[in-house]
């Protein structure tokens, strides 16, 4: 079945960098975007930034700029999502999301379970 | 603050309808990008409810309907049932700030 694992929970010091990873499995990989959302405590799901498994093009959400890099592999159908100079602002659930097909702007048909990052000194 | 806004919460009986408003502007729902809706209970991974405005992937219940009209958007949910309490997030994209936008979240109580 189609489905996306991500990585074990992190816990991070001020300062640091996390990496996230994202295994895909079930479909074709390189058919389909992937995007980055997050989940601080008590807050709403927050966009990140978008990726293409095809050719590694990236959008990222003006907030993250300059601080997030999001990579694939196909070799492997993984994802992975970076983000530095981490604050306890970052403490968030990180998922990583499959873009549906078709044109346009698709919802996020599937989604990974979640990473717990906490940033903590 | 959301560039999609929606109620913090709603809440509705065993049996009864319910609607989400989420409002937007000319740069996302009114330039004709289309909203998406979702329902996430805390602990798991959000859930695709509605696709392309009114669309339901394989497996949603027809309980659950989407609309859109100008720089708006609602979820209606019939029926209600103890297990649709969750939160329910909108989903678009946003051509000024060139990247997809969710709503703040209506957390659903079924009383």
């Amino acid at each position: 079945q189609v489905q996306l694992v991500q990585s074990g929970a992190e816990v991070k010091k001020p300062g640091a960098s996390v990496k996230v990873s994202c295994k895909a499995s079930g479909y074709s990989f390189s058919s389909y975007g992937l995007c980055w959302v997050r989940q601080a405590p008590g807050q709403g799901l927050e966009w990140m930034g978008w990726i293409s498994a095809y050719n590694g093009d990236t959008n990222y959400a003006q907030k993250f700029q300059g601080r997030v890099t999001m990579t694939t592999d196909t070799s492997t159908t993984t994802a992975y999502m970076e983000l530095r100079s981490l604050t306890s602002d970052d403490t968030a659930v990180y998922f990583c999301a499959r873009v549906g097909g078709g044109g346009g702007m698709p919802g996020l048909d599937v989604w990974g379970q979640g990473t717990t990052v906490t940033v903590s000194s | 603050q959301s560039v999609l806004t929606q109620p913090p919460s709603v809440s509705g009986a065993p049996g009864q309808r319910v609607t989400i408003s989420c409002t937007g502007s000319s740069s996302n729902i009114g330039a004709g990008y289309d909203v998406h809706w979702y329902q996430h209970l805390p602990g798991t991974a959000p859930k695709l409810l509605i696709s392309g405005n009114s669309n339901r992937p394989s497996g949603v219940p027809d309980r659950f309907s989407g609309s859109k009209s100008g720089t708006s958007a609602s979820l209606a949910i019939t029926g209600l049932q103890a297990e649709d309490e969750a939160d329910y997030y909108c989903q678009s994209y946003d051509g000024s700030l060139s990247g997809r936008v969710f709503g703040g979240g209506t957390k659903l109580t079924v009383l």
